[in-house]
C-alpha cells in the first residue's frame, strides 16, 4: 500500500523567511497530493492541493511542487508570518471516482518566530 | 453552512469501559471518513461510507471497533472494550461523491484511555 514521508517533524524559521516541507510516497497509483494546516484545537484545514497531470500550482504565498519520476512533492511558504505557525501535513491519494482515502505524512510543526 | 461536527471534543475513559463518538458530516455529503492519529505520528485512515454503506473498512484497528452510519447521515464510531493504545485523536472528514475530491475535517475526539 501507498506509504508517505515527511521532513522535517519540526522547522522554526523567522518571520520573513522561507519554509519548505518535504514530503515523498511510494505508490505510482496516487495522482492527488491536498496539504493540510492544523491549527491548535482545531481539525486538518486543506490550503493548497495538486494532481499528477500539474508540476507546480500556487496560491498567494503558498506553492506545491510536484515530481512524479521521483515521487515527491514540497510545499514552499514565503514570507512567512506567525500565523503560520502550525502543524502541516502532506498526503497522497489515489483519487478514482468519487473516492479517495488519504494516506498522510506524519506531519511537520512550523514554528515562525517574530 | 455548518461544517463537520464532532462530539465529544475529549473523552477521558477507563480501560475496559466503551465510548461513542458521533460525527455529523457537511448536509448533503454522501462520503464520510474516520481517521485517527495516535502519539504524534500519522493521521490514519480508519474507514470510508458511502451514504450508510461501508465502502473501506480496511484501516479499522480491530473488532473493538463498530462505525455506523443509519440512514446516511451522521455516523457513530464505537470501542468497545477500550484499550489504552486507543487513546489519540479521531477525525471525522467528509466530501460529496462525484464532486471535489476535498475532504473536509471536523475538530476530532481527543479520547484518552487510563
Amino acid at each position: 500500500g501507498e506509504n508517505v514521508e515527511q521532513h522535517p517533524s519540526t522547522l522554526s524559521v523567522q518571520e520573513g523567511d522561507s519554509a519548505v516541507i518535504k514530503c515523498t510516497y511510494s505508490d505510482s497509483a496516487s495522482n492527488y497530493f491536498p496539504w493540510y494546516k492544523q491549527e491548535l484545537g482545531k481539525g486538518p484545514q486543506l490550503i493548497i492541493d495538486i494532481r499528477s497531470n500539474v508540476g507546480e500550482k500556487k496560491d498567494q504565498r503558498i506553492a506545491v511542487t510536484l515530481n512524479k519520476t521521483a515521487k515527491h512533492f514540497s510545499l514552499h511558504i514565503t514570507e512567512t508570518q506567525p500565523e503560520d505557525s502550525a502543524v502541516y501535513f502532506c498526503a497522497a491519494s489515489p483519487f478514482s471516482g468519487g473516492y479517495n482515502k488519504l494516506i498522510f505524512g506524519a506531519g511537520t510543526r512550523l514554528a515562525v518566530h517574530p | 453552512e455548518a461544517g463537520v461536527t464532532q462530539f465529544p471534543s475529549h473523552s477521558v475513559i477507563e480501560k475496559g469501559q466503551t465510548v461513542t463518538l458521533r460525527c455529523d458530516p457537511i448536509s448533503g455529503h454522501d462520503n464520510l471518513y474516520w481517521y485517527r492519529r495516535v502519539m504524534g505520528k500519522e493521521i490514519k485512515f480508519l474507514l470510508h461510507f458511502v451514504k450508510e454503506s461501508k465502502q473501506d473498512e480496511s484501516g479499522m484497528p480491530n473488532n473493538r471497533f463498530l462505525a455506523e452510519r443509519t440512514g446516511g447521515t451522521y455516523s457513530t464510531l464505537k470501542v468497545q472494550p477500550a484499550e489504552l493504545e486507543d487513546s489519540g485523536v479521531y477525525f471525522c472528514a467528509s466530501t460529496l461523491f462525484g464532486g471535489s475530491n476535498i475532504q473536509y475535517f471536523g475538530a476530532g475526539t481527543r479520547l484518552s484511555v487510563l
